[in-house]
Order: C-alpha cells, then structure tokens, then sequence
C-alpha cells in the first residue's frame, strides 16, 4: 500500500500559470521534504516541514511555495514556472528530526513547462 | 559543491557476478549514510543504511561498506540479478537532522 501518495503523476502547466502539486503520507511522519530532481543529477532539497514549521534551503527559488495544512498533507505552490522547472519533483517523509532515519518517497510529479 | 559524489554514471554487470557500487563524500559532519533505488517512473526506494559507528553492514544480497578515513562508501550486490537493473543514489545526512544530501547516481544495467 503506497505510502507517500504523490499527484498528479504528471503534470503540464503554461509558462507562467501557477500549478499546485500534492503529496499525501499515511505514515503520520513529523517531516515532510519535497526535493526537486532534474534529469541525470541528483535530487535536490527544496524545502521541509518539520511538523508546521518550515524550513527554506538557501537556494530555493522565490518562485517556490509550500504549505502543509495538517499531518497528512502537503502541497508545492509554483507561482510562475519557467522553462527551466521542468523536472521530477519528489515528496518525502521521515519520523525523525535529529539523528538518522530514512525517508520515505513518494513516485514523484513529472512537471512539464510548455 | 557537490558533497556527495557518484562518479561512475552507469555500470553494466552480467547476472550473478558482483555489482559494486561507489560513493565519496567530502562532510565530515555526514554519519549516517543510505543507499536509494530507483526504477524509472517511481520514486526513490531505501535499501540500505550504515552509521559511521560501524564499516559494514549487511542485509541478505546487499552489502554496504563505509572506510570514514577515505570518505567513501560503496555498495556491493552478489549475487547481481536483472531485476536489480536501476539508478542507485548514495545519500548522507549529518547532525543537522534527516535532511539527506544525494549523489548523481549510478545507472546499473544487469543483463542475463
């Protein structure tokens, strides 16, 4: 039984049109992460939520939202995609903050930016 | 920077011979380290996990090995099997908490 529950699978959106991707977790895990992952590199850290409170990488775009309303759920807002956001994007859960643990994936929105 | 590094993009292995995957990192804060598998189209799945208490860890065909002193880590399969055929990720996480930080990976193709 699927987990971490990513939607869409895929999605395509306008340059420019806001998009709002989902993830969902089963797990009642404390943290959720979603990682951006551009073809053949490595995924990347967006942001995280550590129960309500978020945490913003450095180099996260502007452009970048999220919001995680409960436990349960959370969303990645694009406010205006660009050609260059296309990519895999991957949401994650874990129980633990400190120390070590795995993360939990989900099977990841395809966006593509037309 | 990278931090986390995969240098060999890809790796073909015949079925039943060993698989070895690499892995250096540069942190030395890093002390718990994980290795993903990924099938195209899904999501990262965990696999195996070392803390930097110990060198070796083993779970049946799987077996990750940590050497602290060089910063590498490698991955082993034996015996390989075609179903094994998909990217692999090195990952690391510090004291800073779960935040794991991902290598490029590796493409393993087995063939039978």
């Amino acid at each position: 039984d699927a987990m971490v529950i990513q939607n869409p699978r895929y999605q395509v959106t306008q340059f420019g049109k806001p998009v709002t991707l989902s993830c969902s977790q089963t797990l009642n895990h404390n943290v959720m992460y979603w990682y951006q992952q551009k073809s053949s590199q490595a995924p990347k850290l967006l942001f995280h939520y550590y129960d309500k409170d978020f945490n913003n990488e450095a180099d996260t775009p502007d452009n970048f939202q999220s919001r995680r309303p409960n436990t349960s759920f959370c969303f990645l807002d694009i406010r205006s995609p660009g050609l260059g956001d296309a990519a895999m994007y991957l949401c994650a859960t874990s129980r633990r903050w400190t120390g070590s643990g795995e993360a939990f994936f989900g099977q990841g929105t395809r966006l593509t930016v037309v | 920077d990278q931090q986390v590094k995969q240098n060999s993009p890809s790796l073909s292995v015949q079925e039943g011979r060993i698989s070895i995957l690499n892995c250096d990192y540069t942190n030395s804060m890093f002390d718990y380290f994980l290795w993903y598998k990924k099938y195209p189209a899904e999501g990262p799945t965990f696999l195996i996990s070392i803390s930097s208490i110990k060198d070796k860890n083993e779970d049946g065909r799987f077996t990750v090995f940590l050497n602290k002193s060089a910063k590498h880590l490698s991955l082993h399969i034996v015996p390989s099997q075609p179903g094994d055929s998909a990217v692999y990720f090195c990952a690391a996480s510090g004291n800073a908490g779960n935040m794991l930080t991902f290598g490029g990976g590796t493409r393993l193709m087995v063939k039978p």
